[in-house]
């Protein structure tokens, strides 16, 4: 079965330091996400992504976020000047808008640490 | 705003029924979601179920949704230790290419 990949699966980072996550959607997919979960907090969407271009972001997603698609195969989140209030769970998704197609693909999560 | 509230805790003996509550806010959601977490791993989706049905089975899994009340319930019949994990209830307005709202999350510990 088709699978998102996110790489790494942990990442430790000092404060203030840039970092980039990793992730391949599924390779039919139209639309990718990336969501966030604080330990023991809710899963949070961040941004969602479209033909090259974002489509949606939350308020969470400040001036220190970014993403890409770099390659047509990879989609990355860059976090530009880390604070430990960025530590979480990133979650990286793909869908592929259909009738038939419901709900998205999760990667396993990035573990990001900041200290 | 949109909100997606579940109970954090569930302890079940196996071969019993585990029934995972969730309520949600927003009336206008189109899609309601049942996402698995096991430990190490991603967000899996166990199931769907659009606004304008009651029930869903699929297996093991029973889905009820109270539109009006705006309650939505996974029953997992003949609970096995392998279904410990966590259990995300999500909305949506769309199928696929709107922001999913999860809840918390109700952890199942499933005790042999």
């Amino acid at each position: 079965e088709p699978e998102v990949t996110q790489t790494p699966s942990h990442q430790v980072t000092q404060m203030g330091q840039e970092v980039i996550l990793r992730c391949v959607p599924i390779s039919n997919h139209l639309y990718f996400y990336w969501y966030r979960q604080i330990l023991g907090q809710k899963v949070e969407f961040l941004v969602s992504f479209y033909n090259n271009e974002i489509s949606e972001k939350s308020e969470i997603f400040d001036d220190q976020f970014s993403v890409e698609r770099p390659d047509g195969s990879n989609f990355t989140l860059k976090i530009r000047s880390t604070k430990l209030e960025d530590s979480a769970m990133y979650f990286c998704a793909s869908s592929r808008r259909g009738w038939d197609d419901y709900g998205y693909t999760f990667g396993s999560g990035t573990r990001l640490t900041v200290v | 705003g949109e909100d997606v509230e579940q109970s954090l805790f569930l302890s079940v003996r196996e071969g019993d029924s585990s029934v995972i509550n969730c309520t949600y806010t927003d009336s206008s959601s189109t899609y309601l979601y049942w996402y698995k977490q096991e430990p190490g791993a991603g967000l899996q989706l166990l199931t769907y179920i659009f606004s304008n049905m009651d029930m869903k089975q699929d297996q093991r899994l029973t889905v009820l949704l109270n539109k009006k009340d705006k309650h939505l319930s996974l029953r997992i019949a003949d609970t096995q230790t392998g279904d410990s994990a966590i259990y995300f209830c999500a909305e949506s307005f769309d199928s696929g290419n709107t922001p999913l709202v999860f809840g918390k999350g109700t952890r199942l510990s499933v005790i042999a």
